[in-house]
């Protein structure tokens, strides 16, 4: 299982918005309304931020939210804030039964 | 609270074997689906194994299949990795995650431990 693709960095100014992609296949993103994303800030554990493309659990800013077109999932923060800037991580559901992460993007809020 | 706490980690040599464990508190931890998610040093995150919450049912990355085992004991609330035949590219962060498919969630996880360090090297 290939892992799926991400930018490997992305930048804004506070206050903008930004919106990172994750792209896949018809076996995982393309397949299944399973697409989850994760913050990670350095030397901490992932946050869960979206799921099932663009839910938000409880705790979680509106500002972040989810989407998806075809074999490609994104994820948007507006509004944004210096507390953004971490690690970004997406993750489906695949037909295999297992579960496959994007390689990251790298967040800086300029 | 809601907590996972892994341990177990630490230096092995190539060929060696390690066994981490995760402690779950604060939710029935008999009810919830279980993985194991590691994260290279410097590197993104790679989904490692899944068990079911009965334990019938185990799922395996292809990078760890036939040297890594998933085990869980609901009694003591704990989560396990048989970890056998370890390689250098197996030197890692572990986080046990929680899987919330049963329960809000679907395929995603919606709690993680801390992690424990695992190197392997001579």
């Amino acid at each position: 299982q290939s892992a799926l693709t991400q930018p490997a960095s992305v930048s804004g100014s506070p206050g903008q918005s930004i919106t990172i992609s994750c792209t896949g296949t018809s076996s995982d993103v393309g397949g299944y309304n399973y697409v989850s994303w994760y913050q990670q800030h350095p030397g901490k554990a992932p946050k869960l931020m979206i799921y099932e493309v663009s839910n938000r659990p409880s705790g979680v800013s509106n500002r972040f939210s989810g989407s998806k077109s075809g074999n490609t999932a994104s994820l948007t923060i507006s509004g944004l804030q210096a507390e953004d800037e971490a690690d970004y991580y997406c993750s489906s559901y695949t037909s295999s039964s297992r579960k496959v992460f994007g390689g990251g993007t790298k967040l800086t809020v300029l | 609270e809601v907590q996972l706490v892994e341990s177990g980690g630490g230096l092995v040599q190539p060929g060696g074997s390690l066994r981490l464990s995760c402690a779950a508190s604060g939710f029935t931890f008999s009810s919830y689906e279980m993985n194991w998610v590691r994260q290279a040093p410097g590197k993104g995150l790679e989904w490692v194994s899944y068990i079911s919450s009965s334990g019938s049912t185990i799922y395996y990355a292809d990078s760890v299949k036939g040297r890594f085992t998933i085990s869980r004991d609901n009694a003591k609330n704990s989560l396990y990795l048989q970890m056998n035949s370890l390689r250098a590219e197996d030197t890692a962060v572990y986080y046990c995650a929680r899987d919330g498919t049963s329960h809000y969630y679907p395929w995603a996880f919606d709690i993680w431990g801390q992690g424990t360090m695992v190197t392997v090297s001579s």
